[in-house]
C-alpha cells in the first residue's frame, strides 16, 4: 500500500516569498498529481506528472522517480495562493484511483 | 471551459435515510470516480466506474453504497442507509483515460447525517 507524506503540514509565508512543498511516497506510481483545495472545499488539479518538471505560471512541479519524491514550488507568492495543496499518487496498476496525502495548508500574508 | 458539476451542494439527512448524490461529468470523459473527505481528514477513494460498471472500489465502498449512470450524462452515488460517520464532503471526478488523463473534480457535495 502506498503511503503519501507531505511536508510541511502548515506553512505561513510573506507575500513575495518562494515556497516549496514536498511530497514523498513509498512505492512505485504511474503518475503524481498536485491539487489545490480552497477553503470552500473545491479541488482543482494543478499538475499531473510522471517524470521531470512542469511549469504553469508561478507554479513549478518536479518529480524524482528514483527517490520517490516530488516538490511543488510557488514563486512570488501572493495571498490568493492561500489554500491547501494536496499531493496524490496513482498506482501503476488499477483504474486510476488516487491515493492522497494529508495536504499542506499554505497561508500567504500581505 | 467544461467542468464537472455536482448537486446538491449540501445535503442534510437523518440517520438511516437513503441519499443520492448526483454528478454530471465532462461530456467526453469515460472514467468516473467518487471520493470522500471527512472533515479534517485526507481525501479517500471510494469507487471508479468505466463502461457502465465498477472498475475498482475501496474497502470503504461496502454494500451500503452503489453507483449508477442512469442516463448518458448523470453519474450517481447512492448511500442506502446513512450513518453518522457518512458525514463528509463527497467529490465526483472524471477523466478521459486512466493512464493519461488528468482527473477533473466537481465542487463537492457536503453530506451531513444527523
Amino acid at each position: 500500500k502506498n503511503e503519501v507524506e507531505q511536508s510541511p503540514q502548515n506553512l505561513t509565508a510573506q507575500e513575495g516569498e518562494f515556497i516549496t512543498i514536498n511530497c514523498s511516497y513509498s512505492v512505485g506510481i504511474s503518475a503524481l498529481h498536485w491539487l489545490q483545495q480552497h477553503p470552500g472545499g473545491g479541488i482543482v488539479s494543478l499538475f499531473m506528472l510522471s517524470s521531470g518538471k512542469k511549469k504553469h505560471g508561478r507554479l513549478i512541479a518536479t518529480i524524482n522517480i528514483q527517490e520517490k519524491h516530488s516538490s511543488l514550488h510557488i514563486t512570488a507568492s501572493h495571498p490568493r495562493d492561500s489554500a491547501v495543496y494536496i499531493c496524490a499518487v496513482r498506482p501503476p496498476l488499477g483504474q486510476g484511483n488516487l491515493i492522497f496525502g494529508k495536504g499542506t495548508k499554505l497561508s500567504v500574508k500581505p | 471551459e467544461p467542468e464537472v458539476t455536482q448537486t446538491p451542494s449540501h445535503q442534510v439527512t437523518q440517520m438511516g435515510q437513503e441519499v443520492i448524490l448526483r454528478c454530471v461529468p465532462i461530456s467526453n470523459h469515460l472514467y468516473f470516480y467518487w471520493y470522500r473527505q471527512i472533515l479534517g481528514q485526507k481525501v479517500e477513494f471510494l469507487v471508479s466506474f468505466y463502461n457502465n460498471e465498477i472498475s475498482e472500489k475501496s474497502e470503504i465502498f461496502d454494500d451500503q453504497f452503489s453507483v449508477e449512470r442512469p442516463d448518458g450524462s448523470n453519474f450517481t452515488l447512492k448511500i442506502r442507509s446513512t450513518k453518522l460517520e457518512d458525514s463528509a464532503m463527497y467529490f465526483c471526478a472524471s477523466s478521459v483515460g486512466t493512464s493519461r488523463g488528468e482527473q477533473y473534480f466537481g465542487p463537492g457535495t457536503r453530506l451531513t447525517v444527523t
